[in-house]
């Protein structure tokens, strides 16, 4: 079974641009997460997706970040425009929500840094 | 929030050696999952462990809910070990997200 599928791995942008990042669940989950790593800290949660609905997106800065899940499956999450602070590890997770295990499965993560 | 503390922050082994990790929380969970992040920023599931305790090979792992604490053993330590190892949670009510602590970094030496 394929895992979490993310892309790119790694990113380099200049302050100011605009950049984006996909995620590709593990296939039957419906439930999905975008989650922020910075350097030396455990992940922290940006928004989650209940099939194609943002059912917590309370700590997504909307600024600058938006999120999209169209047809329920692959997600996009995009910063435009990117500051330095943004630099860090963008990770996307899955689960699939049900009555006995709502296990997360993580995929490796995009590095983006902002120059 | 829920808070997560995971003890010790840094751990420096022996290849061969035992350890024990620690992950306290603060609140009823119904969730509760041990990663390993390897060098290549790769978060691999350990065990999915809101309560009981299970095994797996040289790792097992205990989680006693009702006193809010986890815990990770590792027996016969190899440097393929190393990394940082986290604990995560979810709170039984409110939020349905995980709640990560600092994590604890493992550094198996040859």
């Amino acid at each position: 079974e394929a895992g979490v599928v993310q892309s790119p791995r790694y990113k380099i942008i200049e302050k100011k641009q605009p950049v984006a990042f996909w995620c590709n669940p593990i296939s039957g989950h419906n439930t999905l997460y975008w989650y922020l790593q910075n350097l030396g800290q455990g992940p922290e949660l940006l928004i989650r997706y209940e099939n194609e609905e943002a059912v917590d997106d309370s700590q997504l800065p909307k600024d600058r970040f938006s999120a999209e899940r169209l047809k329920g499956v692959d997600s996009t999450l995009k910063i435009q425009p990117a500051e330095l602070g943004d630099s860090a590890v963008y990770l996307c997770a899955s689960s699939l929500e049900g009555q006995w295990s709502d296990e997360q499965f993580f995929g490796p993560g995009t590095r983006l840094t902002v120059l | 929030g829920i808070q997560v503390e995971q003890s010790p922050p840094d751990l420096i082994l022996q290849e061969g050696a035992n350890s024990t990790l620690r992950c306290n929380f603060s609140d009823s969970v119904n969730n509760l999952q041990w990663f390993h992040q390897n060098p290549w920023g790769q978060l691999i599931n350990l065990f999915y462990i809101p309560s009981g305790t299970k095994q797996n090979g040289r790792l097992s792992a205990t989680t006693v809910a009702t006193e809010r604490y986890s815990l990770l053993y590792i027996s016969s330590s190899q440097t393929t070990d190393s990394g940082v190892y986290f604990c995560a949670v979810e709170r039984n009510q409110g939020a349905q997200k995980l709640v990560f602590g600092q994590g604890t970094r493992l550094t198996i030496n040859p």
